[in-house]
């Protein structure tokens, strides 16, 4: 499988845990992002890696939320002290700039529920 | 602040006719836009997409058109199959802005009734 991979595909934590995701981007794509969804919304974008480093981040992502790109390859999103409103679908997407007009590639996600 | 607006939370079809999607925008600095399509428990899949410095962009039975200056474009899906059936987002950047990341409207329903 050369898609874009996400793990766990579910995690259900109590509040105030801190959570982890992992995502590995297709092998040959320089750019990565994480978005997050929520029930009748597209998704929102939180942030993005060219290579390893960390280019652009929404307001949405909190002091509670960190993501790490570290060797250029796979990356994390770490939320700490989750709350209920962390509750939602993470989406990873990776795509391969070059210059001009590119897609991205979605995983399939990690769907977070906070109890 | 909406920037990518789809109106229509749902739309429903018979299979064969043709599907129509609309999406509008309001940052005229955008200029490169796709549309998804996203099954239940699923990421959302690449369909097809569009340069503003174009107007029409086909694939197969997927056809993207896109009107600047009503910042408004549409997918069109011709011949429509149930298997088609799926929520279809319209997603916006501004690639020459230096700004990756994608804006996503709320996405449609689209259902194609054998």
């Amino acid at each position: 499988d050369t898609g874009v991979s996400q793990d766990p595909r579910h995690k259900i934590t109590k509040r105030g845990q801190n959570v982890t995701f992992r995502c590995d981007p297709i092998s040959e794509h320089n750019r990565l992002y994480w978005y997050r969804q929520t029930l009748g919304q597209g998704p929102e974008f939180l942030t993005y890696f060219q290579n390893e480093a960390q280019l652009e981040k929404s307001r949405l992502l909190s002091d509670r939320f960190s993501a790490e790109r570290p060797k250029g390859s796979f990356s994390t999103l770490e939320i700490q002290r989750t709350e209920q409103g962390d509750s939602a679908m993470y989406l990873c997407a990776s795509s391969l700039a070059r210059g001009g007009d590119t897609e991205a590639f979605f995983g399939q996600g990690t769907r977070l529920t906070v109890v | 602040d909406q920037q990518v607006k789809q109106n229509s939370p749902s739309l429903s079809v018979q299979e064969g006719r043709i599907s129509i999607l609309n999406c509008d925008y309001t940052n005229s600095m955008f200029d490169y836009f796709l549309w998804y399509k996203k099954y239940p428990a699923e990421g959302p899949t690449f369909l097809i997409s569009i340069s503003s410095i174009k107007d029409k962009n086909e694939d197969g039975r997927f056809t993207v058109f896109l009107n600047k200056s009503a910042k408004h474009l549409s997918l069109h899906i011709v011949p429509s199959q149930p298997g088609d059936s799926a929520v279809y987002f319209c997603a916006a950047s501004q690639m020459q802005g230096g700004s990756e990341k994608l804006v996503f409207g709320k996405g449609t329903k689209l259902t194609v009734n054998p």
